[in-house]
């Protein structure tokens, strides 16, 4: 089955402590996302990469990291530098050349992540 | 900049009856607009996607229109179902940032059986 995965599905973090949240895609996309979820709040743009060994800061990228050495993984390590980390984090993917297709965006199931 | 606004916040109509969900954007420059569905602690799963050249598209019981030129999109539900619950979001793409997409806040939906 073709999909976008997270894990894991729940992560407890004590404070100070950094902590990566995985995102893996079989679909072939070129373009993954990563979204920070709120109650109330819509989804806010924190990393997005187009192409393997290039990223670009979304809205929110303050505290936040990423890598992309593979076309199908792009992990998101929270630091403790963010201050606000508790949260519901969502990974999405897309075929995103420019002008071409359709971009439809894929959601994986989502990683909440819980800072104490 | 792109703004995308959803009203209602919250909706509860009673089983059975055809409603309908509004998504206004401030950008008419748009590539295509995605409406998805999110259950609680869930991730989110795409119903319709309208490409910017399109007017509407159907899904079963599921109908999306696009309006450009006054920047509304509409998610028509028919015979709602109580498995419709859930958070209904619009999103954006844009003509030229293709690499960025804009999300509304969601409409909740309980449907009462």
């Amino acid at each position: 089955d073709g999909g976008i995965t997270q894990s894991p599905k729940y992560l407890f973090r004590k404070e100070g402590q950094n902590v990566t949240l995985s995102c893996e895609q079989n679909l072939n996309h070129d373009a993954m996302y990563w979204y920070r979820q709120d109650p109330g709040q819509g989804l806010r743009l924190i990393y997005y990469s187009q192409i393997v060994n290039d990223f670009q800061k979304g809205d929110i990228a303050e505290g936040y990291s990423v890598s992309r050495e593979k076309k199908e993984s792009f992990p998101l390590t929270v630091t403790s530098a963010q201050k606000n980390p508790t949260a519901f984090y969502l990974c999405a993917s897309t075929q995103n050349k420019p002008n071409q297709g359709n971009h439809e965006q894929y959601f994986g199931p989502g990683t909440r992540l819980t800072v104490t | 900049k792109q703004e995308v606004t959803q009203i209602p916040a919250a909706l509860s109509v009673p089983e059975g009856e055809n409603l309908v969900l509004n998504c206004s954007f401030t950008d008419s420059a748009i590539y295509n607009l995605q409406w998805f569905r999110q259950d609680p602690g869930k991730g989110l799963t795409s119903l319709l996607l309208i490409q910017s050249s399109q007017r509407e598209q159907t899904s079963g019981r599921l109908n999306a229109s696009l309006d450009k030129s006054s920047g509304r999109s509409t998610l028509y539900i028919a015979a709602s179902q109580p498995g419709d619950s859930a958070t209904y979001l619009c999103a954006l793409e844009g003509e030229t940032s293709y690499d960025k997409v804009i999300f509304g806040p969601g409409t909740s939906l309980s449907v009462i059986p």
